[in-house]
């Protein structure tokens, strides 16, 4: 079963609103959680690592303010896009390294549509 | 910094067939991990094979190998006995030690598709 679990699968959502986009380890800790973005047939590209308990580390390029990132406990990391744009679009995913060597856990994605 | 390199945007095979997809990489870590993942068209990930830099051993799952040539930099897929449900977006990635976790920089894919 999933161990790292992501939520909605699939939103869409009015351009100027904001949406928060969940990602939860289930069964084990996740201190740091990565977030990714990926275009239509596209690469997956980092946007952000996700700190529990300290402030979200932003790659170069990626506006923190329009990607709110909030790591609140030690098995949730959610993403905020505000203020969303059609240009926002976009497949949204997030990973947690496991416990054990080399582990990497991926959530299921979600996809976000801005209308 | 790092790159991962897939220059094959799409691949074609057919049916129990076997298939090499290819990935190089660009490091100057000693230590350092390489990852296959396939995407299908709902988006998860799945993760098919992992390479440590240090692993003597080529990698091996089930019907996935990895052809990991160091010196050369590559680290290519070795997809054995195709089935019609690989055809997918292939992934490789190399993983980024950073402050002791895992962040992973990701090829630009290959789309594999089986024939019957």
């Amino acid at each position: 079963g999933a161990v790292v679990s992501q939520h909605p699968s699939r939103v869409i959502c009015k351009s100027g609103t904001s949406v928060k986009i969940e990602c939860r380890s289930l069964d084990f800790q996740a201190t740091t959680m990565f977030w990714y973005r990926q275009f239509p047939k596209q690469s997956l590209m980092l946007m952000a690592t996700s700190n529990e308990g300290s402030k979200a580390t932003y790659e170069q390029g990626v506006e923190k303010d329009k990607f709110l990132i909030n790591h609140a406990s030690l098995t949730l990391s959610t993403l905020t896009v505000t203020s969303a744009h059609p240009e926002d679009s976009s497949f949204y995913i997030c990973s947690a390294p496991g416990g054990a060597g080399n582990t990497i856990y991926f959530g299921e994605g979600s996809w976000l549509t801005v209308v | 910094a790092q790159k991962i390199t897939q220059t094959q945007p799409g691949m074609f095979v057919q049916e129990k067939e076997a298939v090499t997809l290819d990935c190089t990489y660009d490091t100057s870590d000693q230590s350092y991990g390489l990852f296959w993942y396939k995407q299908p068209s709902s988006g998860e990930m799945i993760f098919l094979i992992y390479q440590g830099s240090y692993d003597e051993q080529n990698a091996t799952e089930g019907r996935y190998s990895l052809n990991f040539q160091k010196a050369r930099k590559s680290a290519n897929l070795v997809i054995s006995a195709s089935q019609l449900g690989d055809s997918a977006m292939y992934f490789c990635a190399m993983r980024e030690a950073w402050g002791g976790f895992q962040k992973l920089v990701f090829g630009t894919g290959t789309r594999l598709l089986v024939s019957p």
